[in-house]
């Protein structure tokens, strides 16, 4: 049964506008929330993470927002560009557990 | 050369070859992974090396067999592999497993793209 997941596989988004990539996860002892971005043959790289003491994470255009009672986490990117298509990956742990990661949703932003 | 680099990018090999996998990381750190990624699938992790010790195999097949001379090298030993063998192998790496929250920050390689016929 897949602890984190990622119901969206694919998000196609104008340029300038806002993507909202979503992750649902079922453990309630995840403490620790990460998102990896990952281009066409390229390894993922981390983005951008929250600790389940915050509800809310942002770096530049990148926001992550955590609500510990629906088990949900979000990556809003505001205002898109055509280079942040890519597939993003969620994933969570609970210390000192290994990371656990979602199916990943392949983002589009077009012109 | 900085970062994770793995070799080969692409293989391809029959189920009755040997080979094996190479992963590098020139970041000073001391934990090392490797990850299966299968099509629609999330990354799944097979083994994790701290400090040159094998700490976790996530039940992987004994066909893949990982070896970690030192903290900075990791490979992937491969033999009689099955076509549902397939997918994409990533190496990564990380500041170690101990008290700190850094160790989720993973650093990851392009991966090599294995196919068995």
């Amino acid at each position: 049964d897949q602890q984190v997941k990622q119901n969206s596989p694919s998000l196609s988004v104008q340029e300038g506008r806002i993507s909202i990539l979503n992750c649902d996860y079922t453990n309630s002892m995840f403490d620790y929330f990460l998102w990896y971005k990952k281009y066409p043959a390229e390894g993922p790289t981390f983005l951008i993470s929250i600790s389940s003491i915050k509800d809310k994470n942002e770096d530049g255009r990148f926001t992550v927002f955590l609500n510990k009672s629906a088990k949900h986490l979000s990556l809003h990117i505001v205002p898109s560009q055509p280079g942040d298509s890519a597939v993003y990956f969620c994933a969570a742990s609970a210390f000192p557990d290994k990371l656990i990661f979602g199916t990943g949703t392949r983002l589009q932003v077009f012109p | 050369e900085t970062g994770v680099t793995q070799t080969p990018r692409h293989l391809v090999m029959g189920m009755t070859n040997k080979k094996s996998l190479k992963c590098e990381q020139h970041l000073g750190h001391n934990a090392m992974y490797w990850y299966k990624q299968s099509a629609k699938k999330p990354l799944e992790l097979m083994f994790v090396y701290n400090f040159k010790e094998q700490t976790e195999n996530n039940s992987v097949p004994s066909r893949f067999s990982p070896e970690c001379p030192n903290s900075s090298h990791l490979f992937l030993h491969l033999h009689t592999l099955q076509p549902e063998d397939s997918a994409l192998y990533l190496c990564a790496s990380s500041q170690g497993v101990g008290s700190s929250r850094r160790n989720e920050k993973l650093f990851f390689g392009s991966g090599t793209q294995l196919s068995v016929l």
